[in-house]
Formats: C-alpha cells, sequence, structure tokens
C-alpha cells in the first residue's frame, strides 16, 4: 500500500536554529511530490511541488530538496512566525488525481 | 486574488440531522477534490471531480455522503444522518487541467456533531 511518512511529529526550535523534516514514501510510480504549511482551523497553504530526484525549490527561508525514496524541507535561521504544521503530500501514478498525505510535522519556533 | 472559497466556515449540528457543505474553486481550475482531516492528522482524500464528472470516490465516503458539482463550477458535499464521527474538517481543493498540476485548499468548514 501506497504510503507517506513524515518525521519527526513535533520539533521544538530557538529561532535561528536550522533543521530539516523528513518525508519518505513507499514508491509504486511518484508523479509528484508536494509541500504545504497549515496553520491552525485554516487550510493547507501551498509551498513546493517536486517532481523529479535532485530537483530543489526555495521559498524565503524554506528549500525542499527530493530523492528517489524521501523529501527533506529545510529550514534556514527560522523565525516564530514560521510556527506551524508543515504536511507532505505524494501524488502515486496508480492512484488518479488524489493526494496521499502524511500526518505532519508541527514546529514550534520559541524566539 | 479569488482563492477557493467554502461556505460555511463552522457547522454545528445534532447527530442525525442531514448537512451539505459548498466550495467555490478557483476560476479557471476544471479539478476539484474533497478531503477529511481529523485532530493531528493529515487530510485523507474523499472524491475528486474533473468538471462535472465524479472520477474517483475513496472507500471513506459511505453512502451517507453524497458530493456534486453540477455544472463544472461550485461543489456541494451532504453528509445524511450525522453522526459524531462525522466531527471533522472538510476542506475541499481544486487544480488545474494538467496531469502534475498543484491542489490549492479553501479554508475548510468545521463540523462538529453533538
Amino acid at each position: 500500500e501506497d504510503q507517506v511518512t513524515q518525521s519527526p511529529e513535533a520539533l521544538r526550535l530557538q529561532e535561528g536554529e536550522s533543521s530539516s523534516l523528513n518525508c519518505s514514501y513507499t514508491v509504486s510510480g511518484l508523479r509528484g511530490l508536494f509541500w504545504y504549511r497549515q496553520d491552525p482551523g485554516k487550510g493547507p497553504e501551498f509551498l513546493f511541488t517536486l517532481y523529479s530526484a535532485g530537483e530543489e525549490k526555495e521559498k524565503e527561508r524554506l528549500k525542499a530538496t527530493l530523492t528517489k525514496k524521501e523529501s527533506f524541507l529545510h529550514i534556514t535561521a527560522p523565525k516564530p512566525e514560521d510556527s506551524a504544521t508543515y504536511l507532505c503530500a505524494v501524488r502515486f501514478y496508480n492512484q488518479g488525481g488524489k493526494l496521499i498525505f502524511g500526518q505532519g510535522t508541527e514546529l514550534s519556533v520559541k524566539p | 486574488d479569488t482563492g477557493v472559497s467554502q461556505d460555511p466556515r463552522h457547522k454545528i449540528t445534532k447527530r442525525g440531522q442531514n448537512v451539505t457543505f459548498r466550495c467555490d474553486p478557483i476560476s479557471e481550475h476544471n479539478r476539484l477534490y474533497w478531503y477529511r482531516q481529523t485532530l493531528g492528522q493529515g487530510p485523507e482524500f474523499l472524491t475528486y471531480f474533473q468538471n462535472e464528472a465524479q472520477l474517483e470516490k475513496s472507500r471513506l465516503l459511505s453512502d451517507r455522503f453524497s458530493a456534486e458539482r453540477p455544472k463544472g463550477s461550485f461543489s456541494t458535499l451532504e453528509i445524511q444522518r450525522t453522526e459524531q464521527g462525522d466531527s471533522a474538517m472538510y476542506l475541499c481543493a481544486s487544480s488545474a487541467p494538467g496531469q502534475t498540476t498543484s491542489q490549492y485548499f479553501g479554508p475548510g468548514t468545521r463540523l462538529t456533531v453533538t
């Protein structure tokens, strides 16, 4: 069964302390990997799409990378406003249009 | 900028009542998706439409759930005879034509069944 697993479940950082979030998936033909940010009580906000191993995308303090089995979301010098849940989702070739989500990583950045 | 909109944002209902939610996608997007999210979990796929055709339904979508997109624009999700286990955030997303385009989510409808 196609699965998406995120780690850690929760991450507490001090402001300026860089770190990475992980998203791993079982492969049955990756059509795209997506990162979203979700604030409490709100819908997921689109961040990045990655399509092939070796691809990288950047936005402000965030950088997403993709290998054949996993993706990393690197957060450089985070600020308190980066606190949110970060969701990873995958679209597989044999799964139609739907996204399969991981459970998310809850990031807290303290000043 | 008109993103995906959902109405209502919050709904409290008693067990056994029917509820209906509405989603308006981004105007040029032909695909529309419904997901359900419970606390501490990622969204789970329910169903999706391409234009007015419902192309896929999850086994999570019991016969109490029905979704429509009659003219290929807005969509409705109805839950009949609600149960406490239906309490969740119901999310709608839309995407532009193409096999690999990104999905953009609305703010969600928070359903509480008492």
